[in-house]
């Protein structure tokens, strides 16, 4: 099956400062890739689109300045949330579709777990 | 606007007792239907894709149906293994590969 990571699987740093969160897919190309965010108990809720090759499209209400995108490679997507602060502090997972097909089904990294004193 | 609502909320269930976690959807021109198990603290696991309504999937104690509106997870005879958050989640008209997801079911199953 496919295989997306992601790196790192914890931070905690203080507000103000950026943090940086890696998605891989590791056995197949992706040329888009997803951004979510999950809060206790709730549901995964789609931040932003990332393109290999173009800007990120971001859903309604994300800030795109606060969580800057960057698809380097095909198989590589950067999440940076600047300037963080401590309501930033959530479960982020990516995801990158496989398979083929109009209906590619995602897969999902492990998630990074970020907490902002 | 696309919405999947997951019933129950929360499921708790006797080693060997089967029962079916339910996903309304309301979307026009259904591309695919996903369900995935989350762990806590983890990522979301790929289950099963339901493309048409009638489809059905299997993968050991776990069947997936299709309707027209709405799609069951059947679990046959639980383990304490299979407890885990559950959730379905809809690929959105016209957005490629964007998909909406329900709130899950959180699913225990007692030994």
């Amino acid at each position: 099956g496919a295989v997306v990571s992601q790196h790192p699987s914890w931070v905690i740093c203080k507000s103000g400062t950026s943090v940086k969160i890696e998605c891989r897919s590791l056995d197949f190309q992706a040329t888009t890739m997803f951004w979510y965010r999950q809060f206790p108990k709730q549901s995964l809720m789609l931040m932003a689109t990332s393109n290999e090759g173009s800007k990120a499209t971001y859903e309604q209400g994300v800030e795109k300045d606060k969580f800057l995108i960057n698809h380097a490679s095909l198989t590589l997507s950067t999440l940076t949330v600047t300037s963080a602060h401590p309501e930033d502090s959530s479960f982020y997972i990516c995801s990158a579709p496989a398979g083929g097909g109009a209906g590619e089904t995602q897969y999902f990294g492990p998630g990074t777990r970020l907490l902002v004193l | 606007e696309d919405q999947v609502t997951q019933s129950p909320e929360a499921l708790r269930l006797q080693e060997g007792e089967s029962s079916s976690l339910n996903c309304s959807y309301t979307v026009s021109g259904l591309r695919g239907l996903f369900w995935y198990r989350q762990d806590p603290g983890k990522g979301p696991e790929f289950l099963f894709t339901l493309y048409s309504a009638g489809e059905e999937k299997e993968k050991e104690r776990l069947k997936a149906t299709l309707t027209k509106k709405e799609s069951f997870l059947h679990i046959t005879a639980p383990k304490p293994e299979d407890s885990a958050t559950y959730l379905c989640a809809v690929l959105r008209p016209g957005g490629y590969q964007k998909v909406t997801f329900g709130t899950g079911t959180k699913l225990q199953v007692i030994p």
